[in-house]
């Protein structure tokens, strides 16, 4: 089985701030993890995914996240937040099917002027 | 075209009125998928469709019915729906073979059941 934590269901920045949201995940198999963003009244659109290759994966809007195997993590990191940067995040781990697509809580992020 | 579509955008029933949610992707995805999502939660699964046959019900009420006519299109059937149904719907799909597991969404369906 697999899972998802997200630690921190509410972080606030102020803008030009470093952003990191934590993802830690369980898998009974090798993971493939997500990053997917969610703006106000909007469905999800994938910010970035590990697929086994680099360990450093670099998204959209500035976004990456490092897969670390010995701890669990898939952190997501920006050196900058900016205003539009504020929605919630979804970190999820899958196999590679699809099918077994399980997501986290979620992590709402504030940028704050 | 990487892009799944679903309409309407906004739907408003009643409680006894009967509506459908369309959902269409043409990148060849041989599986979809819907979920349903509340405010400020992460999206719940509803229904897999894989090959077009329904393979996994995650025990959702009959008062929502999902159907796959062909591998392009997905509907939900809405029926005689309650007020706490009212959510963001979400299609998605996912090329089914060895692939990377990533699930494209479309922007949802926000449903109000009045």
């Amino acid at each position: 089985a697999q899972s998802v934590t997200q630690l921190g269901s509410h972080v606030s920045v102020s803008e030009g701030a470093l952003v990191l949201l934590r993802c830690n995940y369980s898998s009974s198999v090798p993971p493939y993890l997500f990053w997917y963003v969610q703006y106000p009244n909007q469905g999800l659109q994938l910010l970035l995914k590990y697929t086994s290759a680099a360990t450093l994966v670099k998204g959209i809007n500035g976004f990456e996240a490092e897969f670390k195997k010995s701890e669990t993590s898939f952190h997501l990191t920006k050196p900058s937040a900016h205003m539009s940067d504020a929605a919630e995040y979804f970190c999820a781990v899958s196999d590679r099917y699809g099918q077994n697509f399980v997501f986290g809580p979620g992590t709402r992020l504030s940028v704050l002027p | 075209d990487t892009e799944v579509t679903q309409t309407p955008k906004h739907l408003v029933m009643g409680m006894t009125n009967k509506k459908s949610l369309k959902c269409e992707q043409h990148m060849g995805h041989r599986a979809m998928y819907w979920y349903k999502q509340k405010a400020k939660k992460p999206p719940e699964l509803m229904f897999v469709y894989s090959y077009e046959k329904l393979s996994i019900n995650e025990s959702v009420p009959s008062r929502f019915s999902p159907e796959c006519p062909n591998s392009s299109l997905l509907n939900l059937h809405l029926h005689a729906l309650q007020p706490e149904d009212s959510a963001l719907y979400l299609c998605a799909s996912s090329p089914q073979t060895s692939g990377n597991g990533e699930l494209f969404f479309g922007e949802g369906s926000r449903l109000t059941v009045l």
